[in-house]
């Protein structure tokens, strides 16, 4: 069965530093999602894209993050300059439609030192 | 998005069917009640959804009641595999898709 695959399984990264989160969605998926979950918290939404173009985010998602679709298979999450509270574990998601099951990958541990 | 409550916690023993309440009661028309569940820190699992039909598939079983405002999800035969927390999730209507998720409920499948 087709997942989404997540790189790298874990970052250390120094404060201030930029990282950028890599994500393979499903192949023919066309909505994708970024979350975090801080450790011993809920789950929260970043970010949602479709057609090329942010359609939804949330407050956490300021100047400082972004995302790309750079070429047919990659989705990326930028942290432009990261602080100590953007430690997380950070989770791609995909859909084949807005109200269809979100397949998530197993996340991307980021720890900022 | 609709406002869920879960109970925090739930024991169930192995075999035996885990029945896990979720109240909805703001939930919109259009919006769907979603299930996931999280086991240790992987990504959230899909496991079923549905708009007002009760359904069913190789998981678990969602009974959403006539009026929308709960919803049981039914696990039939709970293994220790099935440990994990469990989210109800009201989405839809004119989001993107986005997912909300509370704080679940945390079932615990004892042998």
């Amino acid at each position: 069965e087709p997942e989404v695959t997540q790189t790298p399984s874990h970052q250390v990264t120094q404060m201030g530093q930029e990282v950028i989160l890599r994500c393979v969605p499903i192949s023919n998926h066309l909505y994708f999602y970024w979350y975090r979950q801080i450790l011993g918290q809920k789950v929260e939404f970043l970010v949602s894209f479709y057609n090329n173009e942010i359609s939804e985010k949330s407050e956490i998602f300021d100047d400082q993050f972004s995302v790309e679709r750079p070429d047919g298979s990659n989705f990326t999450l930028k942290i432009r300059s990261t602080k100590l509270e953007d430690s997380a574990m950070y989770f791609c998601a995909s859909t084949p439609g807005q109200f269809q099951p979100q397949h998530f990958g197993d996340g991307t541990r980021l720890s900022i030192l | 998005d609709a406002k869920t409550t879960q109970p925090t916690s739930m024991d169930c023993a192995e075999g035996r069917a885990a029945n896990l309440p979720c109240n909805h009661s703001t939930i919109s028309g259009n919006e769907y009640v979603y299930w996931y569940r999280q086991i240790h820190s992987q990504g959230p699992q899909y496991i079923i959804h549905g708009l007002k039909n009760n359904e069913t598939n190789e998981m678990a079983s969602l009974i959403i009641t006539e009026d929308r405002k709960s919803s049981t999800l039914i696990l039939p035969h709970a293994t220790l595999r099935d440990t994990a927390v469990y989210y109800c999730i009201g989405a839809g209507g004119t989001s993107y898709g986005k997912l909300t998720f509370g704080q679940g409920t945390i079932l615990t499948v004892h042998p």
